[in-house]
């Protein structure tokens, strides 16, 4: 079974610069994450897909982050525009949503943000 | 509000010897708790998760942890360290729910570096 893919894995940029990260999930799996993971700190929800619909955005920075997963696959995550304070790895997972059990979240390798 | 305390940054073992990486966590309710284990340049791995039952869990890698309601605690053990258990571990809480639910949130603790030594 293939993982949970993340492109690209490092990107650097300029203080507002915009970017964009991609992500597909494990086939099937209908719940996508995006987290956020500030260097010493443990991974923060920005937002939640259950299929194609957001669940669970309370956390994303709207003004400058969005995010979106047309097909219900593939997602991608924007900063428009960057700041300093946005340095962080993110992170995609995907879980299995079979009702009636708690299904773990698989992580893809993240994608390593700078910015200058 | 949800929270999770790993009370150590860092833990240092000998290979050999057993290892304990400390959680606690603040969520009304029963919660669903979990480990992950993340190692350089790496995203995190699922290790094992308390849902209902059995105060001890087991899970990959010969890791187990215990939940302690009284205590809000779910250490993760091994009884026989690695030097390649040496990685950052994560613990994390979902608030309990609707198992029906679908809001899935994760809250993760600082997470604690383990090193072992030969």
């Amino acid at each position: 079974e293939a993982g949970v893919a993340q492109s690209p894995r490092y990107k650097i940029i300029e203080k507002r610069q915009s970017v964009a990260f991609w992500c597909n999930p494990i086939s099937g799996h209908a719940t996508l994450y995006w987290y956020q993971q500030i260097l010493g700190q443990g991974p923060k929800l920005l937002i939640q897909f259950q299929n194609n619909g957001v669940v669970d955005d309370s956390q994303l920075p709207k003004d400058r982050f969005s995010a979106e997963r047309l097909k219900g696959v593939d997602s991608t995550l924007k900063i428009q525009p960057a700041k300093l304070e946005d340095s962080a790895v993110y992170l995609c997972a995907s879980s299995s949503n079979r009702r009636g059990r708690i299904n773990e979240q698989f992580f893809g390798p993240g994608t390593r943000l700078t910015v200058l | 509000a949800q929270s999770v305390a790993q009370p150590e940054d860092q833990v240092n073992v000998a290979e050999g010897n057993p290892l304990t990486v400390k959680c606690t966590y603040s969520v009304s309710g029963n919660p669903y708790l979990f480990w992950y284990v993340q190692y350089p340049n790496r995203g995190l791995q699922f290790l094992l998760k308390y849902i209902t039952g059995d105060n001890l869990v087991k899970g990959s890698y010969g890791f187990e942890a215990e939940f302690n309601k009284s205590q809000t605690s779910f250490h993760l053990k091994k009884p026989s360290a690695l030097v390649s258990d040496s990685a950052l571990y994560f613990c994390a809480v979902r608030p309990p729910g609707d198992r029906g639910s679908t809001l899935g949130r994760l809250y993760f603790g600082r997470g604690t570096q383990l090193t072992v030594w030969p």
